[in-house]
């Protein structure tokens, strides 16, 4: 079975620059999610989809971030502009529904914001 | 607030010396709470999950852990640590939103490092 897949791995940009993340779920599953990780810190919710409907986005910075997740399969995730403090791992999970079923993690993407 | 906490921000432990790692959420129902994994550079990996039943819990790479009501508490446990072990450990639990939906809430971490 395939894991979730992120890309870019890495991606380096100057602070009020555009950057996006894209993020393929393992198939099958309803539920993605995009988490912001810190350094030193656990990762934190931005956004929640179920199938291509969002169900919480309530701690995602509306006003530079955005999210999408159009036929209910693969995700991007944008900033626009970027700040110094959006320096983070993105990680994406999927899992099969919300409440009692594992979430799977794909390897993240490190945004250093310069 | 629900929450889940992490005391410890960073352990040290030497090779085939045993481990806990302790978590404690705060939260009023049955909570569904998960021990996950992060080694350098890499995605969150779930060692054990607990939804319900047998409160002792095992996972993968011999990991263990027990759920207390009682004491809101969700500590893993390894009896005997090994170099490869050494990783960040995040305690996380579901829980019901403000906004309805369930979220998977994640502890700060708990790094952990191997003495050989």
């Amino acid at each position: 079975e395939a894991g979730v897949a992120q890309s870019p791995r890495y991606k380096i940009i100057e602070k009020r620059q555009s950057v996006a993340f894209w993020c393929n779920p393992i198939s099958g599953h309803a539920t993605l999610y995009w988490y912001q990780q810190i350094l030193g810190q656990g990762p934190k919710l931005l956004i929640q989809f179920q199938n291509n409907g969002v169900v919480d986005d309530s701690q995602l910075p509306k006003d530079r971030f955005s999210a999408e997740r159009l036929k209910g399969v693969d995700s991007t995730l944008k900033i626009q502009p970027a700040k110094l403090e959006d320096s983070a791992v993105y990680l994406c999970a999927s899992s099969y529904g919300q409440l009692n079923t594992e979430a799977f993690f794909g390897q993240g993407t490190r945004l250093t914001v310069v | 607030a629900q929450s889940v906490t992490q005391p410890d921000i960073h352990i040290t432990v030497s090779e085939g010396a045993s481990l806990e790692l302790r978590c404690n959420y705060s939260y009023g129902a049955t909570p569904y709470l998960f021990w996950y994994v992060q080694s350098p550079g890499q995605g969150l990996q779930l060692l054990l999950k607990y939804f319900s039943g047998d409160t002792l819990v095992q996972g993968i790479k011999g990991f263990e852990a027990e759920f207390k009501r009682s004491q809101s508490s969700f500590n893993l446990r390894k009896p005997s640590v090994h170099w490869s072990d050494a990783a960040e450990y995040f305690c996380a639990v579901v829980i019901l939103s403000g906004a309805g939906s369930y979220q998977l809430t994640f502890g700060k971490g708990t790094k952990l490092s191997v003495i050989p």
